[in-house]
């Protein structure tokens, strides 16, 4: 069975850290694109972060440039998000998705059920 | 960015009937166009790529439509595990951006 699953999310003060965890299983982790997507409470989804397969290409919504990093480790079959100098408007439900594997079709096929961060003092 | 435009906001429907949901972007994104269906407290699950293919388990009742700036979907007969929130999505151009949503209820 195609999974994914997300964990990390927590509460953490604003200023502060986290580093989210995507773990990849029934399917080949390394041939894929993969996405975070996040969904602030109440809100609908925003796109956050892309990577390519080997983890070298990396894209990233405005509003967390320059604060988060996405990354992957391929014998782990493993995604990350790296979230620093997080803000309230960072708290969301955030999603890891596969993306398509049609080339440049950048839709997400597969879905975590998300984990929950909570930035507040 | 490219702005993605859904309405209404929401739909009160019955059971059966058939339902159009809108989905309008700011600039031609061609059929890079993706609908997802989304229960409270689940992830979204894909229903349509490329403006009007059907994904993988997307029954026959779900269908849609349209290009350039203008998509819909179509439910044609509402069945009970239907009444869930949609949302559009582009990836014609970076960043990838989502409608805000249509929430189709129970009338």
């Amino acid at each position: 069975e195609v999974q994914l699953v997300e964990s990390g999310g927590g509460l953490v003060q604003p200023g502060g850290s986290l580093r989210l965890s995507c773990s990849a299983s029934g399917f080949t982790f390394s041939r894929y694109w993969m996405h975070w997507v996040r969904q602030a409470p109440g809100k609908g989804l925003v796109w956050v972060s892309r990577i390519d397969r080997d983890g070298t290409t990396t894209r990233y919504a405005d509003s967390v440039k320059g604060r988060f990093t996405i990354s992957r480790d391929n014998a782990e079959k493993t995604l990350y998000l790296q979230m620093n100098s997080l803000r309230a408007e960072d708290t969301a439900v955030y999603f890891c998705a596969r993306e398509s594997d049609i080339p440049s079709n950048y839709y997400m096929g597969v879905w975590g059920k998300g984990t929950t961060v909570t930035v507040s003092s | 960015e490219i702005v993605m435009t859904q309405s209404p906001a929401t739909l009160s429907v019955s059971p059966g009937e058939r339902v159009t949901l809108s989905c309008r972007a700011s600039q031609s994104v061609s059929s890079n166009l993706a609908w997802y269906q989304q229960n409270p407290g689940q992830a979204p699950r894909l229903l349509i790529y490329g403006a009007s293919t059907r994904a993988s388990g997307t029954p026959a009742r779900f269908s849609g439509s349209g290009s350039g700036t203008e998509f819909t979907l179509t439910i044609s007969s509402l069945q009970s595990e239907d009444f869930a929130v949609y949302y559009c999505q582009q990836y014609s151009n970076w960043p990838l951006t989502f409608g805000g949503g249509t929430t189709v209820e129970i009338k």
